[in-house]
């Protein structure tokens, strides 16, 4: 089936202008998150959605990233006034409860460049 | 902040030989998971070890976990050039099933032919 689909795959701004990302999700996967990861560092944890559950924001950076994941499904990461160190690659994976098991399903991942 | 610190942060082998990668971790875990990541874009899930496991075995896979020393090793037996990829340990230290990964730094493994 399916996988994880990001939208853009590369996204090429300017300092100071708004970006948004798209995450689709796999169908029927209930749980959605995002990481972010810098060039040859390992992922940062940001967000996550679980059900009509309120989403754990305690990665986010800075009150410039915010998240929405509208109908439990596809979600929107949106970085206002970007900065140059908001430049990485962020990764959206989605799951399903299977007991205590998380194995999360990764997205191809958004390469964002800030000018 | 990472949770897991792997080592070595690279390693370059022989085609046959065996890879061993090791992840420290620093708080109580639920589960411990490796995934692989080939051109620094998305993760691939390989293997889970819960925290009452000790050894699991995948295919060429084999993982093992010691909770007293808060550390995991991933071996990787009779390497192919196709494993060349960056390997990354990441724990989940809650419980009921949705939780965020914490990941380490990653260790890049390179296979030569």
């Amino acid at each position: 089936g399916a996988g994880v689909s990001q939208s853009p795959s590369n996204k090429v701004t300017e300092k100071g202008k708004d970006v948004e990302l798209r995450c689709d999700p796999i169908s029927g996967h209930t749980a959605l998150y995002w990481y972010r990861q810098s060039l040859g560092q390992g992922l940062e944890f940001l967000i996550y959605f679980q059900g009509n559950s309120a989403p754990d924001k305690s990665g986010l950076p800075s009150d410039r990233f915010s998240a929405e994941r509208t109908g439990g499904s596809v979600s929107t990461l949106t970085i206002q006034r970007t900065q140059q160190e908001d430049s990485a690659v962020y990764l959206c994976a989605s799951s399903r409860r299977t007991g205590q098991v998380n194995e999360q399903f990764f997205g191809p991942g958004t390469r964002l460049t800030v000018l | 902040s990472q949770q897991g610190e792997e080592d070595p942060q690279a390693l370059s082998i022989q085609e046959g030989e065996n890879a061993t990668m090791n992840c420290s971790y620093k708080t109580s875990i639920n589960n411990l998971q490796w995934y692989r990541q080939n051109s620094g874009r998305g993760l691939v899930h390989l293997i889970l070890i819960r925290s009452n496991e000790r050894e699991k075995h995948s295919g060429r896979l084999r993982v093992t976990l010691d909770t007293s020393k808060k550390s995991s090793s991933l071996l990787i037996t009779a390497s192919r050039a196709a494993d060349t990829a960056s390997y990354f340990c990441a724990t989940d230290a809650g419980s009921g099933g949705y939780n965020k990964l914490i990941f380490g730094a990653g260790t890049r493994l390179a296979v030569h032919p």
